[in-house]
């Protein structure tokens, strides 16, 4: 996997937009960005993934730069139950098993 | 439409027993991946695994752990004679290939050893 680097935590207003960067510099072609949250003792639950193009879902936005080097997760109005560990992941498709190693993410904190 | 189901959720054993976690995998996944959570770190992998086949085992211990995925029934991770260092949570994924659309995860297995 290419290794991402992510801040250790952020602080968020609650309705206000969260911005969750990632840096993935040594990423693949053939390397999607996924990103996935661990809300206190929960299992970690899928969010979104990329590869070149913007994305979004009912959860949130991806935005990955064009050189592919990074990528920025938006909440778009962050709510008290956003309040979780936020993890960016290099993941290829169609490579075959590749072991998937979880960072120590971001640690967003939604404030009222 | 069930997702990745373990058991038991929380598990307490002394100190010596054996401890049995279960992982059924989501419907129309054939793969599973176990991982360790200690208390307030990340996410550590463990094992991969395919129905009757350990692919990748790089993240065991090397002694009183061990993994399956028969070719009926769930996952099992097994951990016998249980240290309080065993104490943690452990979470199971699945997934549809090993070209992984992403995975799955488990509400996870809370350990606890006394």
């Amino acid at each position: 996997d290419a290794k991402t680097t992510q801040p250790t935590s952020m602080d968020c207003a609650e309705g206000r937009a969260a911005n969750l960067p990632c840096n993935h510099s040594t990423i693949s072609g053939n390397e999607y960005v996924y990103w996935y949250r661990q809300i206190h003792s929960q299992g970690p639950q899928y969010i979104i993934h990329g590869l070149k193009n913007n994305e979004t879902n009912e959860m949130a936005s991806l935005i990955i730069t064009e050189d592919r080097k990074s990528s920025t997760l938006i909440l778009p109005h962050a709510t008290l139950r956003d309040t979780a560990v936020y993890y960016c992941i290099a993941l290829a498709v169609n490579g075959g098993y590749q072991k998937v190693t979880f960072g120590t993410g971001t640690k967003l904190q939604v404030i009222p | 439409n069930a997702g990745v189901m373990q058991n038991p959720r929380h598990l307490v054993r002394r100190r010596g027993q054996e401890a049995r976690l279960r992982c059924s995998p989501m419907k129309g996944h054939s793969h599973v991946y176990w991982y360790r959570q200690l208390p307030e770190e990340g996410l550590k992998f463990m094992v991969y695994l395919q129905k009757e086949n350990i692919i990748d085992e790089s993240g065991m211990p090397k002694e009183r752990f061990s993994a399956e995925f028969p070719k009926e029934g769930p996952s099992i991770l097994r951990i016998q004679q249980v240290v309080r260092g065993d104490s943690a949570a452990y979470f199971c994924a699945s997934s549809r290939g090993a070209n992984n659309y992403g995975y799955t995860f488990g509400s996870g297995t809370r350990l606890t050893v006394v």
